[in-house]
């Protein structure tokens, strides 16, 4: 079976300060994508990245894989209260073909205004 | 471009009754589509995926089934539900670069 791990698993700061969500597996991942959710709604994608070692930004998010390709992390910038909610990284693993995402287990922001 | 929608939005169903979730997917032929549950606040435990029309594979043994009967439509259902069946359960269709697309939800009470 293979894992993704997401920590942390709750995270509550206040506006204007920084974070970084990470997403650890022991399985090499073909690309892995981050989403994020509101309450009640589906998973929006933010992100994919497929290459070890890639940097992608989008506004104040980075997002970072490892040059193994078996990591990645988040990175908020002077967060506001505009990006709570829940984060989930999903993986596509080599074994798997391109047919299943594995999802990690989400982290949940709060920003307090 | 492409649009992904889940009816109904909220469904409050009975011990023991029967269950029918729809999918349908507009924009694209032939995706891979997927059916996941969801427990409060936490990540997608992915129930059943389909890589064509009648192809159904099943992640978990359950109390649940899933049909394709169309290229873009797919269907969660069961006979009887139990009150473990509770929770939000999202529909996805599969983009060129294996990211996956989601539906609005269906928030299902089980009573």
């Amino acid at each position: 079976t293979q894992l993704l791990e997401q920590s942390p698993q709750f995270l509550s700061i206040q506006e204007g300060e920084n974070l970084t969500v990470y997403c650890n597996s022991s399985s090499v991942f073909s690309s892995l994508q981050w989403y994020r959710q509101e309450p009640g709604e589906g998973p929006v994608l933010l992100v994919t990245v497929v290459t070890g070692g890639e940097v992608k930004k989008l506004k104040r998010l980075t997002f970072q894989f490892g040059d193994a390709r078996k990591d990645s992390s988040l990175h908020i910038t002077a967060a506001q209260p505009g990006d709570t909610g829940l984060y989930l990284c999903a993986g596509d693993f080599d074994s798997n073909a391109g047919n299943m995402l594995t999802f990690g287990g989400g982290t949940r922001l709060m920003v307090k205004p | 471009s492409q649009t992904i929608h889940q009816w109904p939005a909220t469904l409050v169903q009975p011990v023991g009754s029967p269950l029918s979730l729809e999918c349908t997917v507009e924009g694209t032929s032939n995706p891979n589509l997927y059916w996941y549950r969801q427990a409060a606040g936490r990540g997608l435990q992915l129930l059943f995926y389909s890589v064509g029309i009648g192809q159904i594979s099943s992640e978990v043994p359950q109390n649940l089934s899933a049909s394709r009967p169309q290229d873009r439509q797919f269907i969660l259902s069961s006979k009887k539900l139990l009150l473990s069946d509770s929770g939000f359960y999202l529909c996805a269709w599969r983009g060129a670069s294996y990211e996956q697309y989601f539906g609005p939800g269906t928030r299902l009470t089980v009573t």
